[in-house]
């Protein structure tokens, strides 16, 4: 088994500033992925990436940069964070796109 | 683009009643399907794989694919309180790159 591990739980910031999430695994997935999740509109994909260094834009990719600095992490920076972000983002990894195990979590709350 | 609409949103069963949720999604490219669960404040967990039309059963759920009329149900058998969370179906693109698209979700709530 593996886990994946979010952090920060809960990420409080100001409007306008950059805000960095992390995420590692330790499954040795080759494929990682962003996904937000805000109420009644299920999950939206940010960003994904292939393998190291690889970045995929989803649907959402605007307004945020991803970084995969090594196979185990990979980090979604939102550039300018406004109140209209405040979400859930869950960071997920598989192999190659089949089954996607997800972390627990990350709270945005923008003040 | 891959569209998934899943019904009803919400659903109140009571313990012991099966449950049955719904996915339609909007071609019939894809051949890899997933239902995922997801308790209050957790992450998602995986319920159910399948990859090709008929039936798939793990444990108490078992799911159904029928790609001719773009259908996928989850059907819970003797469902517990433990059981109230949202469900989630996804599904990835034929010509797979790896991009799972998601449905909204249905909450369920299993009364004892």
């Amino acid at each position: 088994g593996g886990i994946i591990t979010q952090t920060p739980k809960f990420l409080i910031g100001q409007e306008g500033q950059k805000l960095t999430l992390k995420c590692q695994q330790n499954f040795n997935h080759d494929t990682m992925y962003w996904y937000r999740q805000d109420s009644g509109k299920g999950l939206r994909l940010i960003y994904y990436s292939i393998t190291e260094n690889d970045l995929q834009k989803g649907d959402l990719s605007e307004g945020y940069d991803a970084s995969r600095e090594k196979k185990s992490s990979f980090s979604l920076t939102v550039t300018s964070a406004q109140k209209n972000e405040m979400a859930v983002f869950l960071c997920a990894s598989s192999f190659s796109g089949n089954t996607l195990y997800f972390g627990e979590g990350s709270r945005l709350i923008v003040v | 683009q891959q569209k998934v609409q899943q019904s009803p949103e919400s659903l109140t069963v009571s313990e012991g009643a099966m449950a049955s949720l719904n996915c339609t999604f909007s071609d019939g490219t894809s051949d890899n399907f997933r239902w995922y669960r997801q308790h209050s404040g957790k992450g998602l967990e995986v319920l159910v794989s399948i990859f090709s039309d008929g039936e798939k059963e793990e444990g108490r759920f078992t799911a159904h694919l029928n790609r001719a009329s773009l259908h996928v149900s989850l059907h819970i058998r003797e469902p517990q309180p433990s059981d109230s969370a949202v469900y989630l179906c996804a599904m990835m693109a034929g010509g797979s790159n790896a991009k799972l698209t998601f449905g909204k979700g249905t909450k369920l709530s299993v009364k004892s």
